[in-house]
């Protein structure tokens, strides 16, 4: 069974940095792309990273450029998201998502998420 | 980056269909046949119905369909049910290698 588990939210300053990461079982991560995706309180979904298996490619929204960077530890079956600079429009549910085995980089099983609140 | 176009409500009685509509651009929805369908329930994490325009994952409902002409994508539920009542979200992906989703659309059950 897929299991993709958050861990790393929680409340941080403006300014202020956090690590997400995203402890993936049942199925081996060095063959998938994955994603993050972000719910801000009350709105929509927000594409935030993707990176491909090998962590060659690494794709961001405008947002997020320079301020946020994810990697992956194959070996470790791991995922992460370092959110620098943080600020209050960050705040939201952050999902990692596995892509599909059938749709390349979809985002197909996803995790329960972590919140992540920047206040002052 | 802008996110695509979706109604931000339907609404439909038990038994009917009702249609949801996704419209992006030539570099998103109208470039490639990678557009999703994920359904969410207050508090839960996304669930994925619809992947490349209009291929269902095993598990999903055949209630469900997905078709795209240009640049609009649209996710057609029939047979109304009361379960799904949900938020629905498209995706596509982009001629920048990046994902982008809809603003969303709340399905109410009449």
């Amino acid at each position: 069974e897929v299991q993709l588990v958050e861990s790393g939210g929680g409340l941080v300053q403006p300014g202020g940095s956090l690590r997400l990461s995203c402890a993936a079982s049942g199925f081996t991560l060095s063959t998938f792309w994955m994603t993050w995706v972000r719910q801000a309180p009350g709105k929509g979904l927000e594409w935030v990273a993707n990176i491909k298996q090998d962590g060659n490619e690494r794709y961001y929204v405008d947002s997020g450029k320079g301020r946020f960077t994810i990697s992956r530890d194959n070996a470790k079956n791991s995922l992460f998201l370092q959110m620098n600079s943080l600020r209050a429009e960050d705040t939201a549910v952050y999902y990692c998502a596995r892509a599909g085995v059938v749709a390349g980089i979809t985002p197909w099983d996803w995790g329960q998420g972590t919140l992540v609140t920047v206040s002052s | 980056q802008s996110a695509l176009t979706q109604p931000a409500s339907v609404s439909g009685s038990p038994g009917q269909s009702v249609t949801i509509s996704c419209t992006g651009t030539r570099s998103d929805v109208g470039a490639y046949n990678y557009v999703s369908w994920y359904q969410q329930y207050p508090g839960k994490a996304p669930r994925i119905i619809i992947y490349d325009v209009s291929k269902r994952p095993s598990g999903a409902s055949d209630r469900f369909s997905g078709s795209k002409s240009g640049n609009t994508a649209s996710l057609t539920i029939s047979g109304l049910q009361a379960e799904d009542e949900a938020d629905y979200y498209c995706n596509s992906y982009t001629t920048s290698s990046t994902l982008v989703f809809g603003g969303g659309t709340k399905l109410t059950v009449l």
